[in-house]
């Protein structure tokens, strides 16, 4: 059974860094992967898509990685800002046969004026 | 920008009472999927539907729910007995765009419905 693990499961951090959230998934067998943002009590924002035949996808200050056969991904934010606050999902497909995404818990980022 | 949309944004009712959550998927999309997340814990898949018909279930939806495409742009989410237990944020979400060739990539949420069951 597919399980995805986040750490850390909070970041705080000062405005200007860069930092890197990890996403771990103990079965090395997905489709794709994709990160999502969370605002509190709001829906689910994609921010990247990764297939499992791909190394890295890049979106502005946003860049994600894929080491399938570790079973690891990690987005890259640089030049944080506030605005980044939010908390940051991680989720896998397992098979192009289902749809189906298997969610981390997620890491709450805050970035300090 | 094409957007999954979701009424209402927060229902509140009687344990035992049925709900119907309503979605509206992206319009060029084919598969349709309904989550879960409880406060604090992680987002939940309940059921993935397509040309129709359930396509994928988790354990957690049991006889109690219910999915259906009324009509060519609504997708809804029926909860027959509401019981405490399932308070939580329902997101709908859908992929699957036939605009480019109908693939399951890159699936896009609505902004959730509330549910509180007292």
């Amino acid at each position: 059974k597919q399980e995805v693990t986040q750490i850390p499961a909070a970041l705080s951090v000062p405005e200007g860094e860069n930092l890197v959230l990890n996403c771990s998934f103990t079965d090395s067998a997905i489709y794709n992967l994709q990160w999502f943002r969370q605002d509190p009590g709001k829906g689910l924002t994609s921010l990247l898509l990764i297939q499992s035949s791909q190394r890295e996808q890049t979106s502005g200050r946003l860049n994600a990685s894929l080491d399938k056969s570790s079973g690891r991904s990690t987005l890259y934010i640089a030049a944080s800002q506030p605005g980044d606050s939010a908390t940051y999902l991680c989720a896998v497909r397992g098979s192009s046969n289902t749809g189906k995404l298997i969610f981390g818990q997620g890491t709450t980022l805050q970035v300090k004026p | 920008e094409p957007e999954v949309t979701q009424t209402p944004s927060h229902q509140v009712t009687q344990m035992g009472q049925e709900v119907i959550l309503r979605c509206v998927p992206i319009s060029n999309h084919l598969y349709f999927y309904w989550y879960r997340q409880i406060l604090g814990q992680k987002v939940e898949f309940l059921v993935s539907f397509y040309n129709n018909e359930i396509s994928e279930k988790s354990e957690i939806f049991d006889d109690q729910f219910s999915v259906e495409r009324p009509d060519g742009s609504n997708f809804t989410l029926k909860i027959r007995s509401t019981k405490l237990e399932d308070s939580a944020m329902y997101f709908c979400a859908s992929d699957g765009d036939t605009l480019a060739g109908g693939l399951q990539n890159e699936q896009f949420f609505g902004p959730g419905t509330r549910l509180t069951v007292l």
